[in-house]
């Protein structure tokens, strides 16, 4: 079945550190969501991208649509204490064109 | 304040008992889902619920019966679950199920198994 690799698993950084991670897909993708989900809470749509190449900006959240349709890519910059979470990849094509997630990226940020 | 609004948030029960999950959605969207998500694993889709009516359901043990009375209100209801159905329990809505309509989830139930 289709199958969403999100990496890194978890990433330690230093408050005002850039981060970057990203997923990768088997199949090609028509849609790509990027969600954060905060401990105790459900997750909360940051970004949503729909076209090859697109670049879309939330603040200091960064996300692109990849050129291949097979993958995406979040961007932090200048990380705050407050950015800790799992963030979770979500895309949508293939075969079933159903919303299938990533396993999540933990992100702590020391002050 | 997410649009979502679960309940109860956390529910500890016996393996023989009955009880059920609320969920309610005030964002006027027409379809609504039901995840599973445990430790260290992508989120798992249970139902899917679009204009009332089941459009999915994804192989799950009968033990879990979903219900929608409306298109603001799901429930899912338990009983006889086993210990490895500990896990947080999401609801979700969005505008229609296909194109590229993003869900929005409440905060989820913690259910505990004992």
């Amino acid at each position: 079945g289709q199958q969403l690799n999100q990496s890194p698993q978890s990433m330690f950084i230093q408050e005002g550190e850039d981060v970057s991670m990203n997923c990768t897909s088997s199949s090609i993708f028509n849609t790509w969501l990027w969600y954060k989900q905060d401990p105790g809470e459900g997750p909360v749509l940051l970004i949503a991208l729909y076209k090859a190449g697109e670049l879309t900006s939330n603040g200091r959240l960064t996300a692109q649509f990849g050129i291949t349709r097979k993958d995406s890519f979040l961007n932090i910059s200048a990380s705050i204490p407050s950015d800790v979470g799992i963030y979770f990849c979500a895309g949508r094509g293939g075969a079933t064109n159903k919303l299938i997630f990533g396993t999540g990226t933990l992100l702590a940020v020391q002050p | 304040e997410t649009g979502v609004t679960q309940t109860p948030r956390h529910l500890v029960m016996g393996m023989t008992n009955k009880k059920s999950l609320k969920c309610e959605q005030h964002l006027g969207h027409n379809a609504m889902y039901w995840y599973k998500q445990s430790a260290k694993k992508p989120l798992e889709l249970m139902f899917v619920y679009s204009l009332e009516e089941r459009v999915e359901n994804n192989s799950v043990p009968s033990r879990f019966s979903p219900e929608c009375p409306n298109s603001s209100h799901l429930f899912l209801h338990l009983h006889t679950l086993q210990p490895e159905d500990s896990a947080l329990y999401l609801c979700a809505s969005s505008h229609g199920t296909g194109g590229g309509q993003p869900q929005h989830f409440g905060d989820g139930t913690r259910l505990s198994i004992l």
